[in-house]
């Protein structure tokens, strides 16, 4: 089993929708959570940064952790075209170390 | 603010031959990082440094890999005598502390 599963996808949705991405980890130690987003040929970019449970907004970006579950979620508010890409979920016990999800491919369709 | 800087952005090399790829982390960052993504799979951990300092090397290759990040100048990850496996993106990341940023990426294809 590994460490970090995260549905591969693709997840196809229209430009407006609510996106729901998701990650379950095996882990109790992981307190640090992270969600990042990736365009083609392109390096990862840092889109939400948590730590410990809870929730954190940003713009139309939602992250969440329960670490009860062991479960994180990203939420993407009014999903445009140009949020189309790869999003991967990484955490880690100690920040250096970051184990990360295989990545969501989404495809917003106008 | 310049963000992670890494060059090549592409390299090819021949089997057999020598790769070096070099990070300049964002100014102010004092840890180093060195992820590998292979085709179809997940980035992974490779090494983690500070100035003239090696922390962790537990996700390094035992053998033909090697990182450094010198007083003066960029980290560099190097591979000797690289086979067609090594064929991957090899990221830079810097931090400084709590947060990790990337770089673009060096893509490194052995022919």
């Amino acid at each position: 089993q590994k460490e970090v599963e995260q549905d591969p996808g693709p997840l196809s949705v229209p430009e407006g929708a609510i996106v729901s991405l998701n990650c379950t980890y095996s882990n109790s130690a992981f307190q640090y959570f992270m969600w990042y987003r990736q365009y083609s040929r392109k390096g990862p970019e840092l889109l939400m940064y948590t730590y410990s449970s809870g929730n954190k907004e940003d713009g139309r970006f939602t992250a969440q952790v329960d670490k009860s579950s062991k479960y994180i979620s990203l939420f993407i508010r009014d999903s445009q075209p140009s949020d189309s890409a790869t999003y991967l979920c990484a955490m880690s016990g100690v920040v250096r170390k970051l184990i990360f999800g295989q990545g969501t491919e989404l495809s917003v369709k106008p | 603010n310049a963000g992670v800087m890494q060059n090549p952005r592409h390299l090819v090399r021949r089997r057999g031959q020598e790769a070096r790829l070099r990070c300049s982390p964002m100014k102010g960052h004092s840890h180093v990082y060195w992820y590998r993504q292979l085709p179809e799979e997940g980035l992974k951990f490779m090494v983690y440094l500070q100035k003239e300092n090696i922390i962790d090397e537990s996700g390094m290759p035992k053998e033909r890999f090697s990182a450094e990040f010198p007083k003066e100048g960029p980290s560099i990850l190097r591979i000797q005598q690289v086979v067609r496996g090594d064929s991957a993106a090899y990221f830079c990341a810097s931090s400084p502390g709590d947060t990790i940023y990337f770089g673009e990426g060096s893509w490194l294809t052995v022919v």
